[in-house]
């Protein structure tokens, strides 16, 4: 089947730790899209790739970084300069380019909780 | 620049009674419009998208959206909810020049069924 997989579901993070949220998809898509969800604030745009070897901060990329090393990965780190990191976390999917017309497909989601 | 506004964050309403759920857009060029469905602690689902074409799209769990270019709006409707409906609704945005499939976000609105 394909599909969008994020690991884990759950995450906890001690202060000043670094932590890494993975993001696999097997759709072949192009594009990737990280969000962070708080209640009572819809979804916020981290970062995003459109290519591989390539990506653009999104409207809330401070403290995070990401890596586009191959198509079917899209690693979130939540760095120690996060000061406030306890959010569910979305990865996206989208076919690119070549399908302006075509949805975004979502995983399941990690929430990322503070010890 | 385009902006999503969804008019209701909580929609309180009994089994089997109607509902609509209000999203109005923002934007200066031709746009795609799409629901997303978010189950508690899951990832988003899209419901239905409007591309071109018949303004009336339709899911296949019973809801349906209109699409109104003079009100830009694309309310979603169903005319008897269920208890599994009960989730929360993302109406987005994009359009052509949204390179890579990039997507405008509502706030959600909260959809509880009651019995």
């Amino acid at each position: 089947d394909g599909g969008i997989t994020q690991s884990p579901k759950y995450l906890f993070r001690k202060e000043g730790q670094n932590v890494t949220l993975s993001c696999e998809q097997n759709l072949n898509h192009d594009a990737m899209y990280w969000y962070r969800q708080d209640p009572g604030q819809g979804l916020r745009l981290i970062y995003y790739s459109q290519i591989v070897n390539d990506f653009q901060k999104g409207d809330i990329a401070e403290g995070y970084s990401v890596s586009r090393e191959k198509k079917e990965s899209f690693p979130l780190t939540v760095t120690s300069a996060q000061k406030n990191p306890t959010a569910f976390y979305l990865c996206a999917s989208h076919v690119g380019m070549r399908g302006p017309r075509s949805a975004q497909y979502f995983g399941p989601g990690t929430r990322l909780l503070v010890l | 620049a385009q902006s999503v506004t969804q008019l209701d964050s909580q929609v309180p309403v009994f089994e089997e009674a109607p509902v609509e759920l209000r999203c109005n857009y923002s934007s200066s060029v031709s746009v795609y419009l799409f629901w997303y469905v978010q189950y508690p602690n899951q990832g988003l689902q899209l419901l239905l998208k409007y591309l071109s074409g018949s303004t009336l799209v339709e899911s296949i769990n019973g809801f349906e959206a209109e699409f109104n270019k003079s009100q830009t709006s694309f309310h979603l409707r169903k005319p008897s909810v269920h208890i599994s409906d009960t989730a929360e609704y993302f109406c987005a945005v994009s359009t052509l020049y949204n390179q890579g499939g990039k997507l405008i976000f509502g706030q959600g609105t909260e959809l509880s069924v009651k019995p």
